[in-house]
């Protein structure tokens, strides 16, 4: 069963940084994930997919202090030099065979 | 600019039907993927539907056989019909653009909210 799994939460100071990873299930350790960040009381936007080279593709206006890689079966999101509008809750996003899912989130606090 | 608005959200009563609307601009829906994506209060995101560019649907066990998702090219929109909607059905619907491979396009409306009481 395709399951992406993410730690409920995260925190670091502010322009500090904070790495973020979503594990794959046995058997998808070569799928490629999507990152998405939804800021409190916003819809969510996409930030990046991170695939199992390491490679990343981010969308319009990333800024690059957000990047992707990855190892094995875990895929990461760091966020360099931390800033308060960082606080957001982060999903990680997969699809196979038809279907998608998303992890449960990862909540980042900004000390 | 790409723009996705969803509208047809509503408080509705338990057992009722409810057609959302998502509504493109920016991009034509028929080359690109489409999904909906829920949000119930306080929870995370939670996949329910996609049509790809090639017409093929998929659902979530949660809402097959209740929900149907549709695209109408002229429109340049997609549709999701809700049917038999259930208390654990209220959330926040978005509309989702995306592709596949090293495409990076990829955007999210601002949501519709369905309400369901009991």
């Amino acid at each position: 069963q395709l399951v992406v799994t993410q730690s409920p939460s995260a925190s670091a100071s502010l322009g500090a940084s904070v790495k973020l990873t979503c594990i794959l299930s046995s058997g998808h350790s070569d799928y490629t994930i999507a990152w998405h960040q939804q800021q409190p009381e916003k819809g969510p936007r996409y930030l990046m997919k991170v695939k199992s080279d390491g490679s990343h593709i981010k969308g319009d206006g990333i800024p690059d202090r957000f990047s992707g890689s990855s190892s094995g079966a875990e895929r990461y999101l760091t966020i360099s030099s931390l800033q308060s509008e960082d606080e957001a809750d982060y999903y990680c996003q997969t699809w196979g065979a038809g279907i998608r899912v998303f992890g449960g989130g990862t909540r980042v606090t900004v000390l | 600019e790409v723009q996705l608005v969803e509208s047809g959200g509503r408080l509705i009563q338990s057992g009722g039907s409810l057609r959302l609307s998502c509504a493109a601009s920016g991009f034509t829906v028929k080359n690109y993927y489409m999904s909906w994506v829920r949000q119930a209060p306080g929870k995370g995101l939670e996949w329910v539907s996609v049509v790809y560019s090639g017409g093929d649907k998929y659902y979530a066990d949660s809402v097959k056989g209740r929900f149907t998702m549709s695209r109408d090219n002229s429109n340049n929109a997609v549709y999701l019909q809700m049917n038999s909607l259930r208390v654990a059905d209220t959330a926040v619907y978005y509309c989702e653009v995306h592709c596949g491979g090293d495409c990076s396009f990829h955007y999210w409306g601002q949501g519709t909210l369905v309400t369901v009481s009991s």
